[in-house]
């Protein structure tokens, strides 16, 4: 079946280090890949996305680029802040259905001063 | 617009009660969808409504569950019968018209119930 695995978390860092958050995916056809974060007390959101395969999702600085060949999503900032501290995480969905997210189990980032 | 909205933000309730949440999307958004998260875990995927038809359902929602979205715009989820296990975030997301490229899903707060 289709299934997001995500690095285990918590990751922790000091402000301006550099982040990876590992993703990979098993999947039966050409997915679209997302990550989502969500902030302290509030909802998910949308944070980027790729819909074909060597597309590069960026937002905020994040950057992810869909990788068909290892079938990877990881995500990446160069200089993380204390305010990107949240949970994100990965998920895939298919056009050809219902648009259900199918989602990895989240990262935790802790960004220290 | 003020985005995805649910009703209650929490609810405690006893083993062997029925609860009801609500789920009001973005206007014009006719695609509404239902997750459960449990702690530690990523969102997964309850239920799945186009308009007023509700086209999917996963094997998570047991004959307990069942969700409505009457005149195609709020959705109501219904618990019955309530067991510990079903202790978790229900989130309620919503997606305009389906078009090319269109895949964002909008999420309200969520919903945490907690079964005592």
């Amino acid at each position: 079946g289709n299934s997001v695995t995500q690095m285990e978390g918590p990751v922790t860092l000091s402000e301006e280090a550099f982040l990876t958050i590992n993703c990979t995916y098993t999947a039966t056809g050409y997915p679209s890949l997302f990550w989502y974060v969500q902030y302290p007390g509030e909802g998910l959101q949308l944070l980027l996305k790729a819909t074909k395969a060597d597309d590069k999702g960026s937002n905020k600085g994040f950057e992810a680029t869909y990788r068909k060949e290892t079938t990877s999503f990881h995500l990446e900032k160069g200089s993380v802040q204390v305010s990107d501290s949240a949970v994100y995480f990965c998920a895939l969905t298919y056009s050809s259905n219902t648009g259900k997210l199918i989602f990895g189990q989240g990262t935790t980032l802790q960004v220290k001063p | 617009d003020t985005g995805v909205s649910q009703d209650p933000r929490h609810k405690i309730t006893k083993r062997g009660q029925n609860v009801t949440f609500r789920c009001d999307p973005i206007s014009e958004h006719n695609r509404l969808y239902w997750y459960r998260q449990t702690l530690g875990q990523g969102p997964e995927f309850l239920t799945y409504f186009q308009n007023e038809a509700q086209l999917e359902k996963s094997r998570l929602l047991s004959d307990r569950f069942s969700a409505e979205r009457p005149k195609g715009s709020f959705s109501t989820l219904e618990i019955q019968r309530t067991e510990q296990g079903d202790s978790a975030m229900y989130l309620c997301a919503s997606s305009p018209p389906w078009r090319e490229a269109n895949y964002e899903q909008y999420f309200g707060p969520g919903t945490r119930l907690t079964v005592t």
